[in-house]
Order: structure tokens, then sequence, then C-alpha cells
């Protein structure tokens, strides 16, 4: 089945690095994404990786793909209080066009 | 073009009427999504159309919900006799056919409230 797990609640202090973590069932996965949602606002495409990568960088965010372990993490370095916001993990399962989302984790940034 | 736009984006209804969303994709674009996201959760998806033609549907899309685009641009989503259980953020997307679903681009949604 198609299933996407993370953790719910991540805090961390200004300046430091970010790390939220993913996990996912589906091996046949062609696209990996991360989304950003901040209150009141749609959802944000952060970045996303093709299956056949295992890490791809842009400016502040690396993003790691383990698929033998089927686990995808998103690094955010110097995070800043703008970067409070609910991080999507998500799927799309092969020759497929919808989007699995997992539920969500909520990054706290401390002063 | 500013994006995909949805209306309206706030809805509060009494259990057991109608609601009709809608959304209005990015010109050119033939793929429209719609998608529900319930408090706490992520987005789960619930219906696609290429042109006016729909194409999957969710198994969460209950009878007492119908999608349409009968032109091919804008779709409407209509609840029939709503239920507590429907409230939540109802999200549209848009994307070009045969793009990488990377490039599904959300609209801000229509948040349900049902009393």
């Amino acid at each position: 089945g198609e299933d996407v797990e993370q953790s719910l609640f991540l805090s961390v202090r200004e300046g430091d690095s970010s790390v939220i973590n993913c996990t996912y069932t589906d091996s046949s996965s062609t696209y990996l994404y991360w989304y950003k949602q901040e209150p009141g606002a749609g959802l944000q495409l952060l970045t996303y990786i093709f299956s056949n990568m295992d890490m791809k960088q842009d400016q502040r965010l690396t993003v790691l793909l383990n698929k033998k372990d089927k686990h995808l993490s998103l690094r955010i370095a110097d995070t800043q209080t703008g970067d409070s916001a609910i991080y999507f993990c998500a799927e799309t399962p092969n020759r497929d066009d919808k989007i699995i989302f997992g539920k969500g984790t909520r990054l706290h940034i401390l002063p | 073009d500013t994006g995909v736009s949805q209306n309206p984006r706030h809805k509060i209804t009494k259990r057991g009427q109608n609601v009709t969303f809608r959304c209005d994709p990015i010109s050119e674009h033939n793929r429209l999504y719609w998608y529900r996201q319930t408090l706490g959760q992520g987005p789960e998806f619930l219906t696609y159309f290429q042109n006016e033609a729909q194409l999957e549907k969710s198994r969460l899309l209950s009878d007492r919900f119908s999608a349409e685009r009968p032109k091919g641009s804008f779709s409407t989503l209509e609840i029939q006799r709503t239920e507590q259980g429907d409230s939540a953020m109802y999200l549209c997307a848009s994307s070009l056919p045969g793009s990488p679903t990377y490039e599904q681009y959300f609209g801000p949604g229509t948040r349900l409230t049902v009393t």
C-alpha cells in the first residue's frame, strides 16, 4: 500500500540546522517531494527528488534519499524564523498522477 | 496569470445543506486535481480531470460528492447533504499534461466548516 510517515513536531533554535525525516512504503515511487505550508497559505513545493537520485541540494535545502531503507530527509541549514511552518513529505507512486502526502511535521523555531 | 484560484475561501454551512466550490486553474493547464485536508492531516487525493474527462476518483469521494469540469477550464466540487465530517480544507491543483507531477500548482484552498 501507499503510506508516508513523518514525525509530527520538531523544535530547532534559530541558526541551527533542521532535519525532518520521512519514511515511505511504495518502492515504486518515482518522485518524492517536500512541501511547505504556512498558516493561511497554500502548499508550496520546496523541492523534489527523482527516485534514482541520492541527494539534491538547493541553497539552504538538502534532500537525502535512501531507497533501500525508503527514507527521505530534508535538512534546512541556518534555520530562520520564516522557516516556521508545516513540512509535508510526499510521493508519487509509479505511473500515477496523484501525490500521496504524509501528515506533516510542524517546525517550531526557538529564539 | 496569478496562479490557481479557489472560491470561496471560507464557507460555513449547516449540516444537511449542499455546498459548491469553484477552482480556476492556471490557464492552459489541462489537468486539474482536487484534494482534501482535514485538521492535522496531510492532503488526500480526491479526483482529477484531464480537460473535461474525470480520469480517477478516490474511494474518499462518496456518492454525496460530485466534481465537474464541463468546459475543460474551471471545475466545481459539490457536496450534497453535508456532514460534520466534511469539515476540511479543499485544495485544488493544476498541471500541464505529461508534466512531472512535481509541477502540480496548488491553490489557497476553500475551508469548509459544517455546523
